[in-house]
């Protein structure tokens, strides 16, 4: 199975600040890494997928970028709604196996 | 819009069968380009991948569930459906079901259902 390391593991910030979250493959999956917001009690929702590509209705304060084998989500001003946990996910091959994400605390 | 529902017991027997159905709204789930998957969230940690099937006959399943796990589709009724044999505490979770598109050069879940609890406990 590919490996995700995700860091950090949690995350303090206010709001407006410049936050980004790092994810590590085991080898190498191309672009084929999505990330993930969740909020307690809710489902993941899709923000970006093939590394950089912004999901529909996403605010542009998202962004990801590649570079190997690491993958970075930023979220520029943050924002209250933004507050949540944070998973990259690999979909390069089965079990598309998600990191061990990243959760957001207002500081 | 398309809306993933699950349904099912939310609790059931160690040893016994772990069976939930996804209700699908807003898109038939014979359209090609879908796989139709199932996800699990253990209480506090991350989540993970079950299996999923297409309505081409695509079929896959998480290999250490392999011989545990069944995913079918029911297209006359547009659900699909999850079957887990001889569960047991560690099988108590949060289950997703979600839409997987499968493209040229990009893979994602861009549709989840709300997530059922299913506590597996004597």
């Amino acid at each position: 199975d590919i490996q995700m390391t995700q860091s950090p593991s949690s995350l303090s910030a206010s709001v407006g600040d410049r936050v980004t979250i790092t994810c590590r493959a085991s080898q190498s999956i191309s672009t084929y890494l999505n990330w993930y917001q969740q909020k307690p009690g809710k489902a993941p929702k899709l923000l970006i997928f093939a590394a950089s590509t912004l999901q529909g209705g996403v605010p542009s304060r998202f962004s990801g970028s590649r570079s190997g084998t690491d993958f970075t989500i930023t979220i520029t001003s943050l924002q209250p709604e933004d507050f949540a946990t944070y998973y990259c996910q690999e979909s390069y091959m089965a079990p598309y196996t998600f990191g061990q994400g990243t959760k957001l605390e207002i500081k | 819009q398309v809306l993933l529902q699950e349904s099912g017991p939310g609790l059931v027997k160690p040893s016994q069968t772990l069976s939930l159905t996804c209700s699908v709204s807003g898109v038939s789930i014979s359209s090609g380009t879908y796989y139709w998957s199932w996800l699990r969230q253990p209480a506090g940690t991350t989540l993970e991948w079950l299996g999923r099937v297409s309505s081409t006959g695509g079929i896959n399943y998480r290999p250490s569930l392999n011989s545990r796990v069944t995913v079918s589709l029911d297209t006359s009724k547009n659900h699909f459906s999850l079957d887990l044999r001889s569960v047991t505490a560690a099988d108590t979770a949060v289950y997703y079901c979600a839409r997987y598109f499968s493209g040229w050069d990009s893979d994602y879940f861009d549709y989840w259902g709300q997530g059922i609890l299913v506590t597996v406990s004597s």
